[in-house]
Parts: structure tokens; C-alpha cells; sequence
């Protein structure tokens, strides 16, 4: 089985504090991804990684920083945290397969880190 | 225009009926489809992943592909309370990301 892991499944900070989230995955998996989720909004990318070391924005990369020096293990930092980046934050780990002669991406997420700036 | 587009709900049924939920996209080089089943307060579950046209079934959950109308359902058959929940489609065109829809709940009735 897949597993992602989380450092935190409820996190409380205060505004202007630098905050660390932490990933790791057990499969060996290539693709690491950030991800936020509010109400009404879905999923939105933060910033994922294809490689140690290598990082690509996401869709709402401002406000964040990433890091990536082993391969399972992605972290997610904020810079100064601010109350709008209270949120769910969802990790998440793929590999590249081959299904159906088609190139598939499943992606496995972790439990989650529910983060209350205040 | 959303990439993926899901009807938000709740869509309610009974229990013990057939639940449909749709999905369209609007990228036609789209490669791969997957369903996920979000408890409330939960993360999101990889539940089934389709990549051909037609249908795929697994247990009570069938997934149906139609690249020619950008469309995939999953069904749900014999509905049970355990099953309500929100489900997001989620659509990769050859990349390493994923996008999701909004998803949509589903309220299964005892």
C-alpha cells in the first residue's frame, strides 16, 4: 500500500510565524505535489517537485516555499503565514505507469494538515 | 471555462439505487481519468482510474469514458449510507499533474 505521511494533522500558528509542513512517502515515488483545498474552491497546486532538488510552480505558488532534498520527503514552508492561508493542506505522491498503453499518474494523498493562522 | 467541471449537489438518493455522478473536460488530449471519494474532514482516496473508452467496473463502481464527448461517469450501484461523500474526477493530459474538479456530494438516504 501507498503511504503518505503528514507531520501534523491540526497545526495552529500565528501570523508572521514561518511554518513547516512536512511530507514523506514510503513507495519510492518521483512526483511530490502541495496542495490547498477551501470550501467552494477545490483543490488548488501549490507547487509540486519531479525531482530531488527540482520544484515547479503551481497554480498559487505566492506566500510559499518548497523544498526537496530527498526524494520521499517534501516540505512545504510559509514564509510568514498570514490568516488567508488557513486552509487544508494535502500532500500528495505519484509515480509514472504505463496503463493501457497510456501514461498514468494516479496520485496517492496523505491525511491532510488542517492549519488555523490566527 | 473550468477544465474539469462537476456538478457540486448534493445529489440524493435512496439507499440501495444507483447513484450517477458526471464529469466533463475540456482538454482534448486528456490521457487519464481518475474518481476520488473525500470524506468530510478527510483527504481524498483513489477509488478508480479509467483510460479507455467504454466502461470499467470494479465492485459496485463503474467508471464510464468517452473521449469523443470529453465526458466520464462513475456510477455507484447498490448505494449504500457509507458512500456519501464528495467525489472529484480528476483529469491528467500527459503531464505529471493532475486537475480536479470542484467535485460533487453525494447524500445516500437509509
Amino acid at each position: 500500500d501507498v503511504k503518505v505521511t503528514q507531520s501534523s494533522r491540526y497545526l495552529v500558528k500565528r501570523t508572521g510565524e514561518k511554518v513547516f509542513l512536512e511530507c514523506v512517502q514510503d513507495m519510492d515515488h518521483e512526483n511530490m505535489f502541495w496542495y490547498r483545498q477551501d470550501p467552494g474552491l477545490g483543490l488548488r497546486l501549490i507547487y509540486f517537485s519531479y525531482d530531488v532538488k527540482m520544484k515547479e510552480k503551481g497554480d498559487i505558488p505566492e506566500g510559499y516555499s518548497v523544498s526537496r532534498e530527498k526524494k520521499e520527503r517534501f516540505s512545504l514552508i510559509l514564509e510568514s503565514a498570514s490568516t488567508n492561508q488557513t486552509s487544508m493542506y494535502l500532500c500528495a505522491s505519484s509515480l509514472r505507469t504505463l496503463a493501457a498503453d497510456t501514461l498514468s499518474y494516479e496520485q496517492y494523498f496523505g491525511p491532510g494538515t488542517r492549519l488555523t493562522v490566527t | 471555462q473550468k477544465e474539469v467541471e462537476q456538478n457540486s449537489g448534493p445529489l440524493s438518493v435512496p439507499e440501495g439505487a444507483i447513484a450517477s455522478l458526471n464529469c466533463t473536460y475540456s482538454d482534448r488530449v486528456s490521457q487519464s481519468f481518475f474518481w476520488y471519494r473525500q470524506y468530510s474532514g478527510k483527504s481524498p482516496e483513489l477509488i478508480m482510474s479509467i483510460y479507455s473508452n467504454g466502461d470499467k467496473e470494479d465492485g459496485r463502481f463503474t467508471a464510464q469514458l468517452n473521449k469523443a464527448s470529453q465526458y466520464v461517469s462513475l456510477l455507484i450501484r447498490d448505494s449504500q449510507p457509507s458512500d456519501s461523500a464528495t467525489y472529484l474526477c480528476a483529469v491528467n493530459t500527459g503531464f505529471q499533474k493532475l486537475v480536479f474538479g470542484t467535485g460533487t456530494r453525494l447524500l445516500v438516504s437509509p
